[in-house]
């Protein structure tokens, strides 16, 4: 069966802190992973994008990490903002389809 | 671009009412989505277009949901009738690639409708 799952579910961190989200999937054949910013009360926005063939992909202070073998994923938030707190939510692609599996997210809330 | 537009932004019904999303694409997309949001199974994909014609509604959890896309700059969710359990926020996303192996596929979410069933 085709999952995605994520951890922690939640997380508090202070201001200026770095902190990694976890993901782990089992969605076959494989096409693509993302990472995706919500805000509450807002729509998904993409973070990051990586296919099997890439490792690591930065966007500014976020930097997400996939091992294809081991079918894991990370994202890494440098120099936490108060405006980073939202939910981060892992997707996996089903190659061939337009199928996306979702994980139910991380929700990070940053203190100052 | 306004980016995809979604109305009502916020919907409250009470259980048995029609209830009807609305959704306007990004311009020149030619893949629209539609998910359901909720705290416990967070985010499914219920159906999604290609140039306007369904191509997979197996997310449809009831016959109660259905979809339409008249033309590429409009679909409808519609629920008949509604029950409480159908309360979710609801997402429209639109996209224009093909599908290809490696291919990045990115979707564009819209703000999405907090549907509340009474």
């Amino acid at each position: 069966k085709n999952q995605v799952e994520q951890s922690p579910q939640s997380l508090i961190i202070l201001e200026g802190k770095n902190c990694t989200l976890q993901c782990n999937y089992t969605v076959s054949p494989f096409s693509n992973l993302r990472w995706y910013k919500q805000d509450t009360g807002r729509g998904p926005v993409s973070l990051t994008i990586m296919t099997f063939s890439e490792n690591t992909k930065s966007n500014g202070r976020y930097t997400a990490t996939l091992d294809a073998d081991t079918k894991q994923s990370s994202l890494h938030i440098t120099a936490s903002q108060l405006s980073d707190s939202a939910s981060y939510i892992c997707v996996v692609k089903v190659s061939g389809t337009y199928k996306y599996i979702f994980g139910t997210g991380t929700r990070l809330k940053v203190l100052a | 671009d306004a980016g995809v537009i979604q109305s009502p932004r916020h919907e409250v019904t009470e259980m048995g009412q029609e209830v009807t999303l609305r959704c306007k694409p990004i311009s020149g997309h030619d893949y629209l989505f539609w998910y359901r949001q909720t705290m416990m199974r967070g985010l499914e994909l219920l159906i999604y277009f290609n140039n306007n014609v369904p191509i997979d509604d197996s997310g449809m959890p009831e016959d109660r949901f259905s979809a339409k896309m008249p033309n590429a700059s409009f679909s409808t969710l519609k629920i008949q009738p509604s029950e409480p359990r159908d309360s979710a926020v609801y997402f429209c996303a639109s996209s224009h690639t093909n599908i290809d192996r490696g291919s990045y596929n990115e979707q564009f979410f819209g703000p999405g409708t907090r549907l509340t069933v009474l």
